[in-house]
């Protein structure tokens, strides 16, 4: 069974201080590994689509990478806007559907 | 930009009432889903269809129906709704190969 795991559950930074969210997974043939942003009472918002290891993502200050058993989505100098929940997934099998992991609440203190 | 749009953003329905989750994407994709969020659970998929007419179950069907009878229209079914089903319920869709755009969500209380 694909298994997707992320930590911490939470974090608090304070604005401008950098730090990275992890997400390791277990699959059988990782077809791709989805970042998301999600803010309270709203639907997902596509980040980054991650395809092989050693590929990296890049927008504004989040930058995702991946390995061939976790992804990280590394956050530069945040700000209070980034405040979200942050949600990795992975694709696998032949139907198309997603596995989540149970997210990254992030909170940036001005 | 692909839309999804789902029909209400917030429902209450009574318990044993039969609830309709509408759902309608413009951008002709193959593949359609809906899961649920829940507190401290994350996403839990219910139900996917990858054409008109087909449907294959998630991780946790029970108490659920889905119905594709259009492409661009999935709708999910709750056919006696019981207040374990409270819950935020998203759909998604998705071309063949590529990631998931989602709608706002549906935040349905049942009491």
């Amino acid at each position: 069974e694909d298994q997707v795991t992320q930590s911490p559950e939470a974090l608090r930074l304070q604005e401008g201080e950098s730090s990275s969210l992890n997400c390791s997974y277990t699959v059988s043939g990782l077809r791709g590994l989805f970042w998301y942003r999600q803010d309270p009472g709203k639907g997902p918002e596509f980040l980054f689509t991650l395809y092989s290891a050693g590929e990296e993502k890049e927008k504004e200050r989040l930058k995702a990478t991946l390995t061939k058993k976790e992804s990280f989505l590394h956050i530069t100098a945040p700000k209070p806007e980034d405040s979200a929940t942050y949600l990795c997934a992975v694709l696998t099998g032949a139907n198309s559907k997603l596995t989540f992991g149970k997210g990254i609440t992030l909170s940036v203190r001005p | 930009d692909v839309k999804v749009t789902q029909s209400s953003r917030y429902l209450v329905k009574r318990t044993g009432e039969k609830v309709f989750l509408e759902c309608v994407q413009d951008m002709d994709h193959e593949n359609m889903f809906w899961y649920r969020q829940d507190p401290g659970l994350g996403l839990r998929l219910i139900y996917f269809s990858y054409d008109v007419k087909m449907k294959e179950k998630g991780d946790i069907p029970e108490g659920y129906s889905v119905s594709r009878e259009k492409k661009e229209r999935f709708s999910l079914i709750l056919e006696s709704a019981s207040t374990n089903q409270t819950s935020m319920y998203l759909c998604a869709s998705r071309p063949t190969g590529r990631g998931y755009t989602f709608g706002s969500g549906t935040r349905l209380t049942v009491v």
